[in-house]
């Protein structure tokens, strides 16, 4: 069975403060990792997402993820965060299965 | 461009009553389609996903069933709503061919069973 973990569940910065969100997921076959964000008021929408090559990737606001395969992570970081960045964070697994599984999310909270 | 529509947006029925629930996708042909529940602090749970007009696969056993009558419509349903169905559900879609894509989310309905 496929599962995504996300370690944490709120998330509380101060504007300009460093990000990490921690994913880890459980499958043995091929995968195709994604962060989807949700902002207050709005549809889920696609952060960034790996398919294969380049373990790093970038996505918009100046998100980005690394695909760590030995450690079954995919954890998202952002240098700098802005008050516009309080959301709630998923990150997501596709398989060749043909079946997707989300974390539980992470609410991300900035104080200005 | 596409674009994903769900109604209603909003919906308070009684414990017992039937549901309906629609998806619809406009500007793409033979997607993947996706019903989930969202529960708060508790992510979002697969309910079905289909691959194509009359091709639905269950994700857990409940009181919900889902059907797809047209390429771009994708309906859940209850006989008999329980408190326990509260919640808030997406449709997302995704491009024909393997689940390896993205998916793109409606808006959500939310529902609560009283």
């Amino acid at each position: 069975a496929q599962s995504v973990s996300q370690h944490n569940h709120h998330v509380i910065l101060s504007e300009a403060a460093s990000l990490e969100l921690g994913c880890n997921y459980s499958y043995g076959g091929t995968v195709n990792l994604f962060w989807y964000v949700q902002y207050p008021g709005q549809h889920l929408q696609l952060l960034l997402k790996y398919f294969s090559g380049d373990p790093l990737v970038k996505g918009i606001k100046g998100f980005e993820a690394e695909f760590i395969k030995s450690k079954f992570s995919f954890n998202l970081r952002k240098p700098s965060v802005q008050w516009s960045d309080t959301a709630e964070y998923f990150c997501a697994l596709n398989t060749n299965a043909g079946k997707s599984t989300f974390g539980d999310g992470t609410t991300l909270t900035v104080k200005p | 461009s596409q674009t994903i529509h769900q109604w209603p947006a909003t919906l308070v029925q009684p414990v017992g009553s039937p549901l309906s629930l629609e998806c619809t996708v406009e500007g793409t042909s033979n997607p993947n389609l996706y019903w989930y529940r969202q529960a708060a602090g508790r992510g979002l749970q697969l309910l079905f996903y289909s691959v194509g007009i009359g091709q639905i696969s269950s994700e857990v056993p409940q009181n919900l069933s889902a059907s797809r009558p047209q390429d771009r419509q994708f309906i859940l349903s209850s006989k008999k709503l329980l408190l326990s169905d509260s919640g808030f559900y997406l449709c997302a879609w995704s491009p024909p061919g393997p689940n390896y894509n993205e998916q793109f989310f409606g808006p959500g309905t939310r529902l609560t069973v009283l």
